[in-house]
C-alpha cells in the first residue's frame, strides 16, 4: 500500500490551461506538503496545511491553490499554466508540524508537469 | 536565517570505494539536519538525521555522517559504494519557526554517480 499518493505522475498541457494534481495519505497524518522540484533539482516548499488548515504559503502565485478536503488529502490546482511551471511537484505528509525537527516525512513519488 | 550548501553538485566514484558528499549550514539556533536521498523518478527518503543527540549518526544502507558545530558541517560519508547508491542526495536543514512549526531549507543536491 502505497503511503503517499499522487495522481497524475505526468501531466502535459498547453500554456493558458488549468490543471489539478491530487494528493492523498494513508498514513493517519495531520500535515500535509506541496513542494516545487525545478530542472535543477532544486526543492522548495509551497505551502503546508494541518488538519485542513492552512500554515505555510511561501511566495508562491495565486494561480496555485490548494484544497484540502479532510486531512488525508490536499490537491493542487493551477490556473492558466505558464511556461515556467514546469517542474516535478512533490506531495508529502508528516505526523504533525513538529516533524521536520524529527525528519519523518513521507514524500509521494512526484508529478512531472511540462507546460508547452 | 539557515542555510545549506552542498558543495558538490557531482561525485563519481568507483564501486566499492569511500563515498564522500559535502554539506556547509547555517543557522541561527540549534538546527536539526538531514540527508535524504531521491532515486530516479521517485520520491525522498530519509537517510539520517541529526536531531542534538550523538554528533556521529548512522542511517540506512551503510550511511553515517557527523555534525561538526565548529565546522558548520554535516558531510555525508559511506566506506564503499555500491551501484544501487547512484542517487540524488539532498542536505536539509531545518530551525524552529515562532509558533512551534519547523520549516526547512534543502540544499541544492548532490548527483552520486557510481561507476561499475
Amino acid at each position: 500500500d502505497t503511503a503517499v499518493s499522487q495522481t497524475p505522475k505526468y501531466l502535459v498541457t498547453q500554456m493558458g490551461n488549468d490543471k489539478s494534481i491530487k494528493c492523498e495519505q494513508n498514513l493517519g497524518h495531520d500535515t500535509m506538503y506541496w513542494y516545487k522540484q525545478d530542472s535543477k533539482k532544486f526543492l522548495k516548499i509551497m505551502f503546508s496545511y494541518n488538519n485542513k488548515e492552512l500554515i505555510i504559503n511561501e511566495t508562491v502565485p495565486n494561480r496555485f491553490s490548494p484544497k484540502s478536503p479532510d486531512k488525508a488529502h490536499l490537491n493542487l490546482h493551477i490556473n492558466s499554466l505558464e511556461l515556467g511551471d514546469s517542474a516535478v511537484y512533490f506531495c508529502a505528509s508528516s505526523q504533525d508540524l513538529r516533524s521536520w525537527n524529527t525528519g519523518e516525512l513521507f514524500f509521494g513519488e512526484g508529478s512531472r508537469l511540462t507546460v508547452l | 536565517a539557515q542555510s545549506v550548501t552542498q558543495l558538490d553538485s557531482h561525485v563519481s566514484v568507483s564501486e566499492g570505494t569511500p563515498v564522500l558528499l559535502r554539506c556547509n549550514y547555517s543557522s541561527s539556533y540549534s538546527p536539526s539536519l538531514f540527508w535524504y536521498v531521491q532515486h530516479p523518478n521517485k520520491g525522498l527518503q530519509l537517510l539520517l538525521k541529526y536531531t542534538s543527540a550523538a554528533t556521529l549518526v548512522k542511517g540506512i544502507n551503510g550511511f553515517e555522517a557527523e555534525f561538526k558545530k565548529s565546522e558548520t558541517s554535516f558531510h555525508l560519508t559511506k566506506p564503499s559504494a555500491h551501484m544501487s547508491d547512484a542517487a540524488e542526495y539532498f542536505c536539509v536543514v531545518s530551525e524552529a519557526q515562532s509558533g512551534g512549526s519547523y520549516i526547512p531549507t534543502f540544499g541544492r543536491g548532490t548527483s552520486l554517480i557510481v561507476h561499475p
